[in-house]
């Protein structure tokens, strides 16, 4: 079954940390550009990072620079978010998503849910 | 950054034809795709490279892109259309744009 499955999110206080971690099946993950996308509670999506099917290329969206790193693994099939030093607008549903480029993310798992409250 | 706007919502009756504009500098020089979210559910792509719709998504969706306009249009709206409708470009090609989002109310 061709699906990505997120795990990892939870509540934690301002200035911790979490990862989060995106488990693909049913399709061939090294040949893919993959992504971390999130929805903030009642709000549109926002791209956070994607990386190159080797790896060699990863790109953040500015609020996560420096706080955030994207990372995978192609023999696990699986990809990861590190995020240290969250602030309450990282409050969202963290999305992985496949890339496909011009073609649009054509496969999204069903999200993680990370709350950042003290 | 770059930026694409689109209106907060959109209202159709059944049957007849919606259509959502999505605006941004020069957006007719890039491909635009559009995504649905019906509630409590993950985004599905229904439009992508502009015009060209993914397998299993009804022909009633189509797209274009012009100048600084891309709009999708729905033909024929169905009740089970009402979404959340989310337009897409790449900024460059480092970089992923989303519009804020239109919601469609069909009634």
């Amino acid at each position: 079954q061709v699906q990505l499955v997120e795990s990892g999110g939870g509540l934690v206080k301002p200035g911790g940390s979490l990862r989060l971690s995106c488990a693909a099946s049913g399709f061939r993950f090294s040949d893919y550009y993959m992504a971390w996308i999130r929805q903030a509670p009642g709000q549109g999506l926002e791209w956070v990072s994607h990386m190159s099917s080797s790896g060699s290329t990863i790109h953040y969206t500015e609020s996560v620079k420096g706080r955030f790193t994207i990372s995978r693994d192609n023999d696990k099939k699986s990809l990861s978010l590190q995020m240290i030093s969250l602030r309450v607008e990282d409050t969202a549903v963290y999305y992985c998503a496949r890339s496909a480029l011009q073609r649009g993310f054509d496969l999204w798992g069903q999200g993680t849910l990370v709350t950042v409250s003290s | 950054s770059y930026k694409l706007t689109q209106p907060p919502s959109v209202s159709v009756s059944p049957g007849q034809t919606a259509s959502i504009a999505c605006s941004g500098d020069k957006l007719g020089d890039k491909y635009v795709c559009w995504y649905q979210q019906k509630a409590g559910q993950s985004p599905v792509v229904v439009i992508f490279e502009d015009t060209k719709r993914p397998s299993g998504i009804p022909e009633r969706f189509s797209g274009s892109n012009s100048g600084n306009t891309a709009t999708l249009i729905i033909s024929g709206t169905q009740a089970i259309d009402e979404a959340d409708y989310y337009c897409q470009a790449w900024e460059s090609s480092s970089h992923v744009a989303f519009g804020g989002g239109t919601k469609l109310t069909v009634l």
